[in-house]
């Protein structure tokens, strides 16, 4: 049983640019979350997702950080024109259903420096 | 807001000496609590959870945690330490008394176990 799968481990980009973080769940599972891991510091919620729908992004920042979970295909974390407080690393995770909590998958973890 | 506090950043133990690493939480009302181990280059993975039932949960490789409503406590426990439990361990807290699904996360202890 494949685990939650992140690419890619590591992204570099330059201030301004866009960063384009995947997540492709555990198989069976349809709901996604995403974390961000700053230096020194916990894991903190940013959004939950289950497909084509945002159920809850009360942690993402308000500009530049978006995400999605198509019908078809991996999660995707999208933040716009990054700058060097982006830099973290940033994890999904992946549960069966929700409602009656389920225990939450983690992946990898995406380790996202901006130059 | 929820905080989840891990007081003990950083803890060196000697191969068979006891842990015991702390967690408290702030919400007052029902909460689904785990925690999460990160060995050095791998993604976390769940050791235990307690969602209800007895408050002494029993998880993998040897740990235990206790839940003490009284003291919005979940102690992380191992009578005896070994070298592979050098790791990152970070307790998480779910206010399940809200229906929401994310995890509050504390800023997480290093465990170094000295051969």
């Amino acid at each position: 049983n494949a685990g939650v799968m992140q690419n890619p481990r590591h992204l570099v980009r330059r201030r301004g640019q866009e960063a384009r973080l995947r997540c492709s769940p555990m198989k069976g599972h349809s709901h996604v979350y995403w974390y961000r891991q700053l230096p020194e510091e916990g894991l903190k919620f940013m959004v939950y997702l289950q497909k084509e729908n945002i159920i809850d992004e009360s942690g993402m920042p308000k500009e530049r950080f978006s995400a999605e979970f198509p019908k078809e295909g991996p999660s995707i974390l999208r933040i716009q024109q990054v700058v060097r407080g982006d830099s973290a690393a940033y994890f999904c995770a992946s549960s069966r259903e929700s409602g009656l909590f389920y225990e939450q998958y983690f992946g990898p973890g995406t380790r996202l420096t901006v130059t | 807001a929820q905080s989840v506090s891990q007081h003990n950043h950083h803890v060196i133990l000697s191969e068979a000496a006891s842990l015991e690493l702390g967690c408290n939480y702030s919400y007052g009302g029902t909460v689904n609590l785990f925690w999460y181990v990160q060995y050095p280059g791998q993604h976390l993975q769940l050791l235990l959870k307690y969602f209800s039932g007895d408050p002494l949960v029993k998880g993998i490789k040897g740990f235990e945690a206790e839940f003490i409503k009284s003291k919005f406590s979940f102690n992380l426990r191992k009578p005896s330490v070994q070298w592979s439990d050098t790791a990152e361990y970070f307790c998480a807290v779910n206010e399940a008394g809200t229906g929401a699904n994310n995890l509050f996360f504390g800023t997480g202890t290093r465990l170094t176990v000295i051969p």
